[in-house]
């Protein structure tokens, strides 16, 4: 358990209002990537961080930004929230890059009405 | 097409029976993870792997990276190991994770 978690673990927000999804880690892990989860897809990664100030897109990053700027805190923000962004979000974590573990946030439901 | 495959799907076994589920991937990796997601839960990594062979329990995992195929096996599987098993690599020189789209497993008692 690398101490990661997340914030809100639910929310149900309408159309066109931005949502921002918090994730937290303790264990000062240099990676840390935000995904989403739907039935059919598997997980799908939506930005990720390599470092303070440091983001790359996925392969799904369309609608969302995100920022880092302490090394605990990766911020997933949906500008304008849209039904097609209804989804389970995953935040991880990684050490450094090679072989290391993947830790996972317990994940939020988000609801987009 | 999809650079890692899972196969089967879903898979129904009774209780005590030998299982196994098979992950195929298609680029060069420095590492391979299985991990395991129970209904309505989290996701918990299981293993990482980059040669050979792996045992937890009643779980082993195996790669061979020459045929860039990995297998998890799970030996007298009980009710509770019903979950999704997810197979992720992490390609070589990229920071990303591609995953599986998972295989669902349920174990009749």
């Amino acid at each position: 358990d690398a101490g990661i978690t997340q914030s809100p673990r639910h929310k149900v927000t309408e159309t066109g209002t931005p949502v921002t999804l918090r994730c937290h880690q303790t264990e000062n892990h240099r990676y840390m990537y935000w995904y989403r989860q739907d039935p059919g897809h598997g997980l799908r990664l939506i930005h990720y961080s390599y470092g303070v100030k440091d983001t790359d897109k996925g392969e799904v990053s369309d609608g969302y930004s995100v920022s880092r700027s302490k090394t605990e805190d990766f911020l997933l923000t949906l500008e304008s929230a849209t039904s097609s962004q209804t989804s389970v979000y995953f935040c991880a974590t990684v050490e450094r890059e090679g072989l290391y573990e993947q830790y996972f946030g317990p994940g939020t439901r988000l609801t987009v009405t | 097409k999809n650079e890692v495959e899972q196969s089967p799907q879903n898979l129904t076994a009774q209780e005590g029976e030998f299982i196994t589920i098979n992950c195929s991937y298609s680029v060069g990796i420095s590492a391979l993870h299985w991990l395991q997601q129970h209904p309505g839960g989290g996701i918990v990594s299981l293993f990482m792997l980059s040669s050979g062979k792996k045992k937890h329990g009643r779980l082993i995992a195996t790669i061979n990276i020459q045929e860039k195929h990995s297998s998890l096996h799970i030996t007298a599987p009980h009710p509770r190991d019903s979950a999704v098993y997810i197979c992720a690599v992490r390609p070589r020189r990229d920071d990303k994770i591609i995953f599986g789209k998972g295989t669902r497993l349920h174990i009749l008692p």
